[in-house]
Parts: structure tokens; C-alpha cells; sequence
């Protein structure tokens, strides 16, 4: 299994309220990215990054900021977090090899719940 | 843009029955395809991939797929279910040069004693 760690497994919190999910990994690839996963919709991208410092939205990044400043960390902040934001958080990564685009290995995925 | 439709949020088989699920998808580019699987609680797995190769992909679990270009399709199949099959599954689509997957909305498979 790609070594992929995701803090905290589950998180209960308050309207308002900031939140920092964390991912870690020690495979030391280069692209690491965050999706949410609601009934319905699939998987949806939220931010990734293609090297440190370097970051880009994906389809549903409003209320999301990210950061990575090492190559194996890379954190998801909800600024304020709001009801919508309530969802299962999975963290990925890959990487290049040659010309060939590899799969996303995955992570454990972060439970949040904002009341 | 890319896209994926799953047709059939979910599908019910009987235990050694035939597993078919379906994946079209929509690509500008030449596309590389994916099959994932989620076992409850857990995160994705990779049952499978096409990046150009040979058309018919075997995967993990006794899993298959078949890209193909004329129907912009790549169903996912297994000749005989198991009970350990039962998990939620996802095609995924990315292209040469893209660094990112366009995920389909998933497809719950239940499987029958």
C-alpha cells in the first residue's frame, strides 16, 4: 500500500469554526491532491498541488485554501466551515513516469461533520 | 472538458452471476481510463487501468474492462461474483499531459446469496 496517512481520521466541529485536515505521505511524489466524496456526486477535486508551493483549484475549491510547503505534506483548510462543507475528505497522490500519467493512490479519507 | 457517466447508481447480482458495470466517457484526447473500488470505510482502491495499451485490461479480483473508442465505453466486468465483491465502484478519465481525474458518480454493487 502507498504510504498515505490522513489527520484526523474523524472530526466533529462547530459552524465558524476553522479546519486543518492533513495529508502526509512517504512515497515522495509530486502531485497530491484533495477531493470531497458526497452521496451522488462521486469523488470531486477540491485543490491539488503539482510541487511545493505549487497549487491549483479544481471544481469545488470555494471555501477551501490549501498549502503545501514540504514535499510530503499538504493541508486542506476550511476557513469558516459551514453545514455544506460536511463530508468524507480524501487525500491522493501520483506521479509521473516518463510520459505516462500513473494512478492516484489514495488515503484513508477524514470524516467531518460541522453542526 | 472530460466526463464519466456510470449508468446505474446501483446494481444487484446474485452470488456467481455476471458482474457488468458500465462506464461511457467523454474526451477530447486520446483518454486514460480507470477503475477504482471503495470497500466501506476505506478509501479507493485501483482495480484497473487503460493508458493506450492493449484495449482489454485485466485487473485485480478477476476483474476486466474493454476500452472502446467506437462506443466511448469501458465497462467494467467479471465473469462470476462474490460476496466480496460488494463494495462501491468508480470510473475515472484523465488524457495524456493531464494531471488530473474527472471521477464518474459511482456505482454501489450489492451482491445476492
Amino acid at each position: 500500500d502507498a504510504g498515505i496517512t490522513q489527520s484526523p481520521r474523524h472530526k466533529v466541529t462547530e459552524t465558524g469554526t476553522p479546519v486543518t485536515l492533513r495529508c502526509h505521505q512517504t512515497e515522495n511524489h509530486r502531485y497530491m491532491y484533495w477531493y470531497r466524496q458526497d452521496p451522488g456526486h462521486g469523488l470531486r477535486l477540491i485543490h491539488y498541488s503539482y510541487g511545493v508551493k505549487d497549487t491549483d483549484k479544481g471544481e469545488v475549491s470555494d471555501g477551501y485554501s490549501v498549502s503545501r510547503s514540504k514535499t510530503e505534506d499538504f493541508l486542506l483548510t476550511l476557513e469558516s466551515a459551514t453545514s455544506s462543507q460536511t463530508s468524507v475528505y480524501f487525500c491522493a497522490i501520483s506521479e509521473y513516469v516518463g510520459s505516462v500519467y500513473n494512478e492516484q493512490f489514495f488515503g484513508p479519507g477524514t470524516r467531518l461533520t460541522v453542526l | 472538458a472530460q466526463s464519466v457517466t456510470q449508468l446505474g447508481s446501483h446494481v444487484s447480482v446474485s452470488e456467481g452471476a455476471l458482474v457488468l458495470l458500465r462506464c461511457n466517457y467523454s474526451s477530447s484526447v486520446p483518454p486514460y481510463l480507470f477503475w477504482y473500488v471503495q470497500y466501506p470505510n476505506q478509501g479507493l482502491q485501483l482495480l484497473l487501468k487503460y493508458t493506450s495499451a492493449a484495449t482489454l485490461v485485466k485487473g485485480i479480483n478477476g476483474f476486466e474492462a474493454e476500452f472502446k473508442k467506437s462506443e466511448t465505453s469501458f465497462h467494467l466486468t467479471k465473469p462470476s461474483a462474490h460476496m466480496s465483491d460488494a463494495a462501491e465502484y468508480f470510473c475515472a478519465v484523465s488524457s495524456q499531459g493531464a494531471q488530473k481525474l474527472v471521477f464518474g458518480q459511482g456505482t454501489r454493487l450489492t451482491i445476492n446469496p
